[in-house]
């Protein structure tokens, strides 16, 4: 497994401004993802953070909306722009690692409330 | 498409009591399946989970499930429940070409003292 912290934990915005969340991995790791849960609701995969290279969106979730960047194989972030009451939600990235079987780890979660 | 399916989105149980989580799953392709339990305010953390090794999978806290093929479900029983157990549980899909999980919509358990 992984020891994965995210930042914030959590904040309040004003809508039509942006927020950018950090997903740090206590060790190298092969894949990235990044989940938003809607209050009471389960989990939506937004997108795949690859590593130098775009991220792959999910349908609905565009790259203008949601810029993702990974730098290097232990470190995303993820960006809400433009954000809207409708963006309030959990924020979660997961990692799978190498070996690991499909299992993904997942943070804290970033909890985000728009005004 | 794959799709995962909770019966029930709340559960209530009495301490000492059993605890069964229901979850199937609809696919063609032999999967991987998992049980993550997310308490309040906190990320998910992984229960259990299937990989073709055995059908009994047994998990953290004294959870356990057991997949079942031709019922294509994958339920989740603690013989006694636990007030600690009180949380939201989600079960989910793996193996898809994108190493993505599909997440059924999770069942909140009540544990009453």
């Amino acid at each position: 497994s992984a020891v994965i912290s995210q930042k914030p934990s959590r904040d309040i915005c004003q809508r039509g401004t942006s927020l950018t969340i950090q997903c740090q991995v206590d060790s190298q790791v092969t894949m990235m993802f990044w989940y938003r849960q809607q209050p009471g609701q389960s989990l939506t995969l937004i997108a795949t953070a690859n590593q130098g290279s775009e991220a792959t969106y999910e349908s609905g979730f565009v790259i203008d909306k949601f810029p993702i960047s990974r730098p290097n194989l232990t470190f995303s972030t993820l960006t809400v722009s433009n954000m809207s009451p409708e963006d309030s939600s959990i924020y979660l990235c997961s990692v799978v690692g190498s070996g690991w079987g499909e299992t993904q780890y997942f943070g804290p979660g970033t909890r985000l409330l728009v005004l | 498409a794959q799709s995962v399916t909770q019966l029930g989105s709340h559960v209530s149980v009495s301490e000492g009591a059993l605890v069964l989580l229901r979850c199937n799953y609809s696919s063609s392709v032999p999967p991987y399946l998992f049980w993550y339990v997310q308490y309040p305010n906190q990320g998910l953390q992984l229960l259990l989970k299937y990989t073709s090794a055995a059908t009994l999978v047994k998990g953290i806290n004294g959870f356990e499930a057991e997949f079942k093929k031709s019922e294509t479900s994958f339920h989740l029983t603690k013989p006694s429940a636990h007030m600690s157990d009180a949380a939201e549980y989600f079960c989910a899909w793996g193996g898809g070409s994108q190493g993505n999980l599909i997440f059924g919509k999770g069942t909140k358990l009540s544990v009453k003292p």
